[in-house]
């Protein structure tokens, strides 16, 4: 399979807790996003990577959340002293660099905070 | 006023009949249009892109897109059960990095 993978598929956690999720993209695609989606609503975007460099982030992504792209090829997403508003569908999703690439989405971590 | 705007539906249609699904967007220089369906529970899955006015076919859908009005539409022909879904409208705005602006979403029921 050579589409988007993420894991775990669910996370149940108390809150406080730190959890990280994974990603890993299409090989060939070297932009990676993060966005969150909860009932009702459409994603919003948190942050994304060219290559292994964060070159954006959304306001949404306060401090106890952080993103990383090592070797450029899979990225984490770590929500540090989970709160119970942080109960989301995060979804992964990667691109290839050039304008107007669409995006490819995982299949998402759903969190739920307890 | 939100950047991409689509109602919430839902849109009830009887199978066979054509959905009519719109979407209008704030950001005037906004160059790429995108609809994903998403099943309950499931991530969104690209549909269709669309790029220029006019409109763009694709099996049994078709993007329309009309810039200086700012928005745009997917029409779903000869509607199944199985187009039951919630459709995102997702538009790239004056941005480098191709992030999408996602509308809240249209959920679309196809009655038997």
């Amino acid at each position: 399979d050579t589409g988007v993978s993420q894991d775990p598929r669910h996370k149940i956690t108390k809150r406080g807790q730190n959890v990280t999720f994974r990603c890993d993209p299409i090989s060939e695609h070297n932009r990676l996003y993060w966005y969150r989606q909860t009932l009702g609503q459409g994603p919003e975007f948190l942050t994304y990577f060219q290559n292994e460099a964060q070159l954006e982030k959304s306001r949404l992504l306060s401090d106890r959340f952080s993103a990383e792209r090592p070797k450029g090829s899979f990225s984490t997403l770590e929500i540090q002293r989970t709160e119970q508003g942080d109960s989301a569908m995060y979804l992964c999703a990667s691109s290839f660099w050039t304008a107007s690439s669409p995006l490819h989405f995982g299949n998402g971590t759903r969190l739920t905070v307890t | 006023q939100k950047e991409v705007e689509q109602n919430s539906g839902p849109l009830s249609v009887p199978e066979g009949a054509i959905a009519s699904l719109n979407c209008t967007y704030s950001d005037r220089v906004s160059q790429s249009f995108f609809w994903y369906r998403q099943y309950s529970g499931k991530s969104p899955e690209l549909i269709m892109s669309i790029y220029s006015n006019g409109d763009k076919e694709d099996g049994r859908f078709t993007a329309q897109l009309n810039k200086a009005s700012q928005y745009v539409s997917l029409l779903i022909r000869d509607s199944q059960p199985s187009d039951s879904a919630t459709y995102l409208c997702a538009v790239i705005g004056n941005n480098a990095g191709n992030m999408l602006t996602f509308g809240g979403g249209t959920r679309l029921m196809v009655k038997p």
